[in-house]
């Protein structure tokens, strides 16, 4: 089975930068993928990470290390519109090449 | 610009009654995802298909069933609804290919059962 562990729940201050970090255990990784979650809305795709190392895309970014069953969003310059669920999502070649999701990360961004 | 989209919004149904959830994409996608999403459990998937008229149990795959003729359609089925079903529905399609092959969500279906 899969194991994938994000924070709950984070507050941060507009302008400002938040990690949010997961933390996978599984038995045939094949890629993590970075999804936000607005409240009553369907998930949209932020980023993916097959290799170890950043991926930049505008004010986020991703990080991954296979090593350490490790990852972390970094969300820079904060704006109210980024409060959001933040979800992990691992993939599994052992299983079929399903995703499986962690609970979410709700970060609240304040003025 | 991708789209998938589900048949409703919001649902409500009567325990016992059996329940379809439409979900249709624009994309040529061969694969197709149903999950279900509660609160403190994250989005846990049901069933999956990787081909018209194939099917794979997800991790909750009990008291539903799914139906994949089209390509483009993929459906719910819950035989008979009961009041451990109420959640929020949400489909998803991505293609083949492991270099990417991120998923597509619909909307989402909240379905209510009494």
């Amino acid at each position: 089975g899969q194991n994938i562990d994000q924070p709950t729940e984070m507050t941060a201050t507009e302008g400002a930068i938040v990690q949010i970090n997961c933390t996978y255990q599984t038995s045939g990784f094949n890629g993590l993928f970075w999804y936000q979650q607005h409240a009553g809305e369907a998930p949209t795709f932020l980023s993916y990470n097959v290799l170890d190392g950043l991926e930049e895309k505008g004010r986020f970014s991703s990080f991954l290390s296979r090593s350490k069953g490790y990852s972390y969003l970094l969300l820079k310059e904060l704006q109210m519109k980024d409060s959001a669920s933040y979800l992990c999502a691992v993939r599994d070649q052992a299983a079929g090449n399903k995703l499986t999701f962690g609970g979410g990360t709700r970060v609240l961004v304040k003025p | 610009d991708v789209k998938v989209t589900q048949s409703s919004r919001y649902l409500v149904k009567r325990t016992g009654e059996k329940v379809f959830l439409e979900c249709v994409q624009d994309m040529d996608h061969e694969n197709m995802f149903w999950y279900r999403q509660d609160p403190g459990l994250g989005l846990r998937l049901i069933y999956f298909s990787y081909d018209v008229k194939m099917k794979e149990k997800g991790d909750i795959p009990e008291g539903y069933s799914v139906s994949r003729e089209k390509k483009e359609r993929f459906s719910l089925i819950l035989e008979s609804a009961s009041t451990n079903q109420t959640s929020m529905y949400l489909c998803a399609s991505s293609s083949h290919g492991l270099a990417g092959g991120e998923q597509y969500f619909g909307p989402g279906t909240r379905l209510t059962v009494t």
